[in-house]
């Protein structure tokens, strides 16, 4: 089993939808959730970081974290076709640089 | 301020070359990691440098290597190359602290 499990998709949402992606982990270690957005033959780009259970709402982008659950989300409001890219999630562990990465999943906005 | 910089874009090797990927971090970044990403495998931590030390390292065989300079900039090294290790590498920096990290555009390695 993955530590970290995330449905690849591809998913495919009308221009203007709210858009819900979303990760598991198993290992109660990880202490800082990031996501990352990956436009083909490009390298990630962080979108999102947080350290704590609860909600950061980031322009269109809200992250929300649940420690207990062990379970992650990124909601994207009001999605736009420029958003159509791969959106990784990605953990650490106190103290540690080594990011481990979910498959990410494949969005598609459809104008 | 400028990002992370990775070079060369693109590489083409043979089988049984080696190869050296460079890596130049944000300004002020000391922590600097090497990912490889695959359709398979997706990415996956190859090694972490910090102040020229190696501070972690992944589950990848003894033929990667790297290396961190003074000035925080990386070299990651690939020996005896096999056709499994095209891939695009991927290094990212950070201020050292937190896990909060930003990456290259990366160097896609063909392996014929």
């Amino acid at each position: 089993q993955k530590e970290v499990e995330q449905d690849p998709g591809p998913l495919s949402v009308p221009e203007g939808a709210i858009v819900s992606l979303n990760c598991t982990y198993s290992n109660s270690a990880f202490q800082y959730f990031m996501w990352y957005r990956q436009y083909s033959r490009k390298g990630p780009e962080l979108l999102m970081y947080t350290y704590s259970s609860g909600n950061k709402e980031d322009g269109r982008f809200t992250a929300q974290v649940d420690k207990s659950s062990k379970y992650i989300s990124l909601f994207i409001r009001d999605s736009q076709p420029s958003d159509s890219a791969t959106y990784l999630c990605a953990m650490s562990n106190f103290g540690n640089e080594k990011l481990t990465f979910g498959t990410g999943t494949r969005l598609t906005i459809i104008p | 301020k400028a990002g992370v910089t990775q070079t060369p874009r693109y590489l083409i090797k043979t089988r049984g070359q080696q190869v050296t990927l460079s890596c130049s971090p944000i300004s002020g970044h000391r922590s600097v990691s090497w990912y490889q990403q695959t359709p398979g495998q997706g990415l996956q931590f190859l090694f972490e440098y910090f102040s020229e030390t190696q501070r972690n390292k992944g589950n990848f065989p003894g033929r990667f290597s790297g290396r961190q300079f003074s000035n925080s900039r990386s070299e990651m090294n690939v020996s005896t190359l096999e056709l499994g290790d095209s891939a695009l590498y991927l290094c990212a920096s950070s201020p050292g602290t937190l896990g909060e990290q930003y990456f290259g555009p990366g160097t896609r390695l063909t392996v014929t």
